[in-house]
């Protein structure tokens, strides 16, 4: 069964950082690319980062790039990602998403707030 | 960065009721679009991909057709446990973009 657990979620000041990480299982995490999404209380899905199979090619929205940094290691079978510079409206539930869509973690909450 | 605009924002409609969600993108994405159904306080759920292509345990009720630009997702005979929020997405390049969301109502 294909599981994705995110953690490291919480509450930070603005202009602070933060580590999320996702733990993946059941399936081979090499594979696939990994993306984070995010969804802030009562907006729509906002598409952050995603790596590839091999973790060569990295791709940032606009809005995060510069700031966030996704990583991950096969060897652990995990993503991660990190933000630095955190503004309030970076505030959202964070979701880790495996490649082809289908599975996705049940999120973790990040505040940005002071 | 190409836009998705989805139509209509929300609609209400009646156990029974067939529904059509329109997404547009501002150019040509192939048939590089997902569907999804989100729930309140769940992930979205994965319906289609590939513009037409119903992922693995979804009910034929869900029929998404399109190409190039402009792309319809069908809701046969609505039942209660369709109401939700529906988002296209667009795979054809990055950045990956959403639609800003249908959200389907009981009337």
């Amino acid at each position: 069964e294909v599981q994705l657990l995110e953690s490291g979620g919480g509450l930070v000041q603005p202009g602070g950082s933060l580590r999320l990480s996702c733990a993946a299982s059941g399936f081979t995490f090499s594979s696939f690319t990994m993306s984070w999404i995010r969804q802030a209380a009562g907006k729509g899905l906002e598409w952050v980062s995603t790596v590839s199979e091999n973790g060569d090619s990295t791709y940032y929205a606009d809005s995060v790039k510069g700031r966030f940094t996704i990583s991950r290691d096969d060897s652990k079978n995990t993503v991660s990602l990190r933000m630095n510079s955190l503004r309030a409206e970076d505030t959202a539930v964070y979701y880790c998403v495996r490649g082809g869509w289908v599975y996705w973690g049940q999120g973790t909450l990040v505040t940005v707030s002071s | 960065d190409i836009q998705m605009t989805q139509s209509p924002s929300s609609l209400s409609a009646s156990v029974g009721d067939r529904v059509t969600i329109t997404c547009r993108a501002s150019q040509g994405i192939s048939n590089y679009l997902a569907w999804f159904q989100q729930k309140p306080g769940k992930a979205p759920k994965s319906l289609i991909y590939e513009a037409s292509s119903l992922q693995s345990g979804v009910p034929s009720k869900f029929n998404g057709s399109g190409s190039g630009t402009d792309f319809t997702l069908t809701i046969s005979s609505l039942q209660p446990e369709d109401f939700a929020t529906y988002y296209c997405q667009q795979y054809n390049s990055y950045p990956r973009t959403f639609g800003q969301g249908t959200k389907v109502e009981i009337k």
